[in-house]
């Protein structure tokens, strides 16, 4: 969706070194989810963020979402190779029942 | 507790035709969405339902529609396909009522259109 921006595209990382995927919104986010796809399989719910400033850990993942509520960036902390996958965020825009995805990041940790 | 159920895993049907795929929620989930996943679209909204009734239709040509049971079990029925309708269907469940609800998704079914 280009209401829903991701970067970078993909990323090929070291094992153990640190990343961060960004998404930007044209709208105001109502709520921000990040999932994990493996290929062509279903998404994994990693966090969901609606508050401006709020910040989510999950074990080595922090997501953030900004004060503006229009950005959010998902940060890894020492990547293992079990990190590896599509990560996507998807948002809801105009707070109804529908989520609108960005285009996806690939990652790739190298062992 | 089980996580959402797709049926049938993989699909090989032929232009024209049309196709039923069936969407089994988590326990106690009375939302359920669909999406459609292309490489060159990525993942786009199809409809949602709540209590048998649609609550939100994505930009899709009348050719897709769904329905929800009562059971809040869920098919989406696609007529006279399409090769561009070659993608992977994806179903999720939400717990609430209104906006916000995290969805929860399944595995999918690969529609492959020959």
């Amino acid at each position: 969706s280009q209401e829903l921006e991701q970067s970078p595209q993909s990323l090929i990382v070291q094992e153990g070194k640190n990343l961060t995927i960004n998404c930007t919104s044209s709208k105001t986010l109502y709520g921000l989810y990040w999932y994990k796809q493996k290929y062509g399989e279903g998404l994994i719910f990693l966090m969901m963020l609606q508050k401006g400033g709020e910040e989510k850990s999950h074990e080595k993942i922090t997501a953030k979402l900004d004060e503006k509520k229009q950005q959010s960036s998902l940060h890894i902390t020492a990547s293992q190779p079990s990190h590896a996958g599509i990560y996507l965020c998807g948002a809801d825009v105009d707070s109804s029942y529908k989520l609108i995805f960005g285009s996806g990041t690939r990652l790739l940790v190298r062992p | 507790k089980a996580g959402v159920t797709q049926t049938p895993r993989y699909l090989i049907k032929t232009r024209g035709q049309q196709v039923t795929l069936s969407c089994s929620p988590i326990s106690g989930h009375r939302s359920v969405s669909w999406y459609q996943q292309t490489p060159g679209q990525g993942l786009q909204f199809l409809f949602e339902y709540f209590s048998e009734t649609q609550r939100n239709k994505g930009n899709f040509p009348g050719r897709f529609s769904g329905r929800q049971f009562s059971n809040s079990r869920s098919e989406m029925n696609v007529s006279t396909l399409e090769l561009g309708d070659s993608a992977l269907y994806l179903c999720a469940s939400s717990t609430l009522q209104g906006p916000g609800g995290i969805q929860y998704f399944g595995a999918g079914t690969r529609l492959s259109v020959l």
